[in-house]
């Protein structure tokens, strides 16, 4: 069975930077993977943030952006704002029958 | 603007059934692939199910193949889920999600289906 990897919680102070990963227990993360990442606040439904490994949608703020690093898929906040407090998931493609895994969330705190 | 609105959970009881449906607006549905995606209380997003624009293929998470049946209508702009044998562990928030790029770019805001007797 696939595991998809994230740091369970990280703490960013305002105006900081902070970077979030996303390992594969088949090994390294590629761009095939098509990397994507979405927010999620408490009470909220997710929003997309992140397509194919470093794309914005429309609505992503400047701050967020997606790359690989080390072999894995990492997303980064630059200049954090106490409004990017939340829970942070990646999602990962591997085709065959079951094409998509979620990491299990980064709980991103700013204090 | 860009609308998926999810209706049907319910509580139901262990074994039961269960039919959730997703009804889209705001772009051309029979263009775009879709998915649903649940959300155990207090746990991470699990991907369940994705159906192909036309209707084929279909995919399945293990945890729910054999049980659930994703389909579209593509003249009511709509997506569903239905669901059998249900179980307490399928417990959750169930989110249809529009897909784009292998990712998903709009979500619903999520029915609550609850599995206990």
């Amino acid at each position: 069975q696939t595991v998809v990897t994230q740091e369970p919680s990280l703490t960013v102070s305002p105006g900081g930077t902070v970077t979030l990963t996303c390992a594969s227990s088949t090994g390294a993360v590629t761009s095939g993977y098509y990397p994507s990442w979405f927010q999620q606040k408490p009470g909220q439904a997710p929003r997309a943030l992140i397509y194919t490994t470093s794309n914005k949608h429309s609505w992503t703020p400047a701050r967020f952006s997606g790359s690989l690093l080390g072999g894995k898929a990492a997303l980064t906040l630059s200049g954090v704002q106490p409004e990017d407090e939340a829970e942070y998931y990646c999602l990962l493609f591997y085709g065959g029958p079951q094409p998509w895994v979620f990491g299990g969330g980064t709980k991103l705190t700013v204090l | 603007q860009v609308q998926l609105v999810e209706s049907g959970g319910d509580l139901v009881k262990p074994g039961g059934s269960l039919r959730l449906s997703c009804a889209t607006s705001g772009f051309t549905f029979s263009d775009y692939h879709m998915s649903w995606i649940r959300q155990a209380p207090g746990k991470g997003l699990e991907w369940l199910s994705y159906i192909n624009s036309g209707g084929n293929p279909t995919y399945y998470a293990d945890s729910v193949k054999g049980r659930f049946t994703i389909s579209r209508d593509n003249a009511k702009n709509s997506l569903y889920l239905q669901m059998n044998s249900l179980r307490a562990e399928d417990t959750g928030v169930y989110y249809c999600a529009r897909d784009r790029s292998w990712s998903d770019d709009y979500w619903g805001q999520g029915t609550l289906v609850t599995v206990s007797s």
